[in-house]
């Protein structure tokens, strides 16, 4: 199966906070990270958490690690329109600088 | 911030022939670039990972003499998609990492090249 796994999409109101999962199998994983795609581009660098940490927040952003579960989620208050994208998350592990390991994907959708 | 710039956009071509996608770091050096396929609504696939000078490692299931990479310098890589046929059709992504590594920012991407093999 997958390392990396998430639910596929989401759909939230205008507002509303949005609360993306992701589970990942390896205990060796050092950094956690969240990325955004818009539609036909590449992949922008979100935030990012070690994996000694339970909680980091930027802004809008929230991002909660349980590491004994290998469970990430973001949580992105007040959620706007621009947010509408797809959300990856990925892992680094050992010495494997720069590799990353990425989920499926969550698609979100935002609506007026 | 770090860019990379990754031509062309999207491409079209016909089946049989060959397409090279260039991928430049443009304010940094990029000692490793990695090189993603992507299908709609699925993750990034890893293909490849090609440090500057020495020769690409791929990933298991990528056929090496079908896609060829080159890392010539660090600030360019290249790919180019040999004898494409339509199921190579897909959007591939390049991202780059310089020197030293740094975990807050691991991965600068470019924004992706759209082939189309007709």
């Amino acid at each position: 199966g997958e390392d990396v796994e998430q639910s596929l999409f989401l759909s939230v109101r205008e507002g509303d906070s949005s609360v993306i999962n992701c589970t990942y199998t390896d205990s060796s994983s050092t950094y956690l990270y969240w990325y955004k795609q818009e539609p036909g581009a590449g992949l922008q660098l979100l935030t990012y958490i070690f994996s000694n940490m339970d909680m980091k927040q930027d802004q809008r952003l929230t991002v909660l690690l349980n590491k004994k579960d290998k469970h990430l989620s973001l949580r992105i208050a007040d959620t706007q329109t621009g947010d509408s994208a797809i959300y990856f998350c990925a892992e680094s592990r050992n010495n494997q600088g720069g590799k990353l390991i990425f989920g499926q994907g969550t698609e979100l959708s935002v609506k007026p | 911030g770090a860019v990379v710039s990754q031509h062309p956009s999207w491409v079209i071509c016909k089946s049989g022939t060959s397409v090279k996608i260039e991928c430049r770091s443009l304010d940094f050096q990029a000692t490793t670039m990695f090189w993603y396929r992507q299908f709609p609504k699925q993750s990034l696939m890893l293909m490849a990972t090609s440090n500057e000078g020495s020769k690409a490692t791929y990933e298991q299931g990528v056929e090496k003499d079908k896609f060829l990479i080159n890392h010539a310098s660090l600030t360019l890589s290249t790919l180019t998609v040999t004898s494409a046929h339509p199921e190579d059709s897909s959007f591939y992504i390049c991202s780059a990492t310089g020197q030293p590594f740094s975990y807050n920012s691991p991965l600068h991407f470019g924004n992706g090249t759209r082939l189309t093999v007709t």
